[in-house]
C-alpha cells in the first residue's frame, strides 16, 4: 500500500458525460501528479499541483481540468467524454515540488467510456 | 524531450529463472524509478535509484548515470513477478518533476 488513495476504482459512463476522479496524497506529501495510461499512448503525465497551485502541465486536453484543495486532496475532472478517454488514471504524490523525490502511485481509476 | 527505452519488450521465463531488464535514457537524469505493474494494474514502487546499486530481496537495481542506463535484476523468478516493469525518469525544470516512462518490459513467468 503506497498510502495514496484514489476513488472510485472503476467508472463506466457514456460519451458526452462528465466525471470526477479523486485522489488523496500520502500524509505529508504536498505535490500531486495525474497520469493517464491508455493502450496506445502508454503512461503519460497530465498535470501537477504543489500545495494548491498548478505547477506543470503535460498532455492534458482542454476538456480535462484539475485542482488541489486546501486539505491537499486533488480532483481530476473529465468532461465531454469520448471513447478515446477510456484509460487507467493514476494519481501520484511526492514530498515536495522541487528537487528529486520519489513519486508514489495510487491504485488508479479505470475509466470506461461507452 | 528525453527518450526512455526499455529492453526486451517481452520476456517469458520458467519459474526459478533469473532475468535482467534494461533501461536506457537519452539525457542526464538526477534520479530514476523502477515500477512493477501487476496484472491488476497497480503500479508498485520497486526502486528509487539515482546511481549505484540497491537490493531488495530477490530484486536488485543498478544505475550508471554517466552511461545513461539502469538495470533491474530479478533472481529466482516467481509467478507473482509477472507483469510489466517500467523505468521512469523525472524532468526537473524549475520544479517540474513529471516522470517520463519507458514503454515497459512485459515479464511472464511460467510455473
Amino acid at each position: 500500500d503506497s498510502g495514496v488513495t484514489q476513488t472510485p476504482k472503476h467508472l463506466i459512463t457514456a460519451t458526452g458525460q462528465r466525471v470526477t476522479l479523486r485522489c488523496s496524497p500520502r500524509s505529508g506529501d504536498l505535490s500531486v501528479y495525474w497520469y493517464q495510461q491508455s493502450l496506445d499512448q502508454g503512461l503519460q503525465f497530465l498535470i501537477q499541483y504543489y500545495n494548491g497551485e498548478e505547477r506543470a502541465k503535460g498532455n492534458i486536453l482542454e476538456r480535462f481540468s484539475a485542482q488541489q484543495f486546501p486539505d491537499l486532496h486533488s480532483e481530476l475532472n473529465l468532461s465531454s467524454l469520448e471513447l478515446g478517454d477510456s484509460a487507467l488514471y493514476f494519481c501520484a504524490s511526492s514530498v515536495l515540488g522541487q528537487g528529486n523525490y520519489e513519486q508514489y502511485f495510487g491504485p488508479g481509476t479505470r475509466l470506461t467510456v461507452t | 524531450g528525453i527518450q526512455v527505452e526499455q529492453s526486451p519488450p517481452d520476456l517469458i521465463l520458467q519459474e526459478g529463472a533469473n532475468s535482467t531488464l534494461r533501461c536506457n535514457f537519452s539525457d542526464s537524469v538526477n534520479n530514476l524509478q523502477w515500477f512493477h505493474q501487476n496484472p491488476w494494474g497497480q503500479l508498485i514502487n520497486l526502486f528509487y535509484i539515482p546511481s549505484g546499486t540497491k537490493q531488495n530481496g530477490r530484486l536488485s537495481a543498478t544505475t550508471v548515470a554517466t552511461e545513461r542506463y539502469s538495470l533491474l535484476y530479478i533472481s529466482s523468478s516467481q509467478t507473482t513477478d509477472s507483469g510489466v516493469y517500467f523505468c521512469a525518469v523525472p524532468i526537473s525544470n524549475f520544479g517540474n518533476e513529471k516522470l517520463t516512462f519507458g514503454t515497459g518490459t512485459r515479464l511472464t513467468i511460467i510455473p
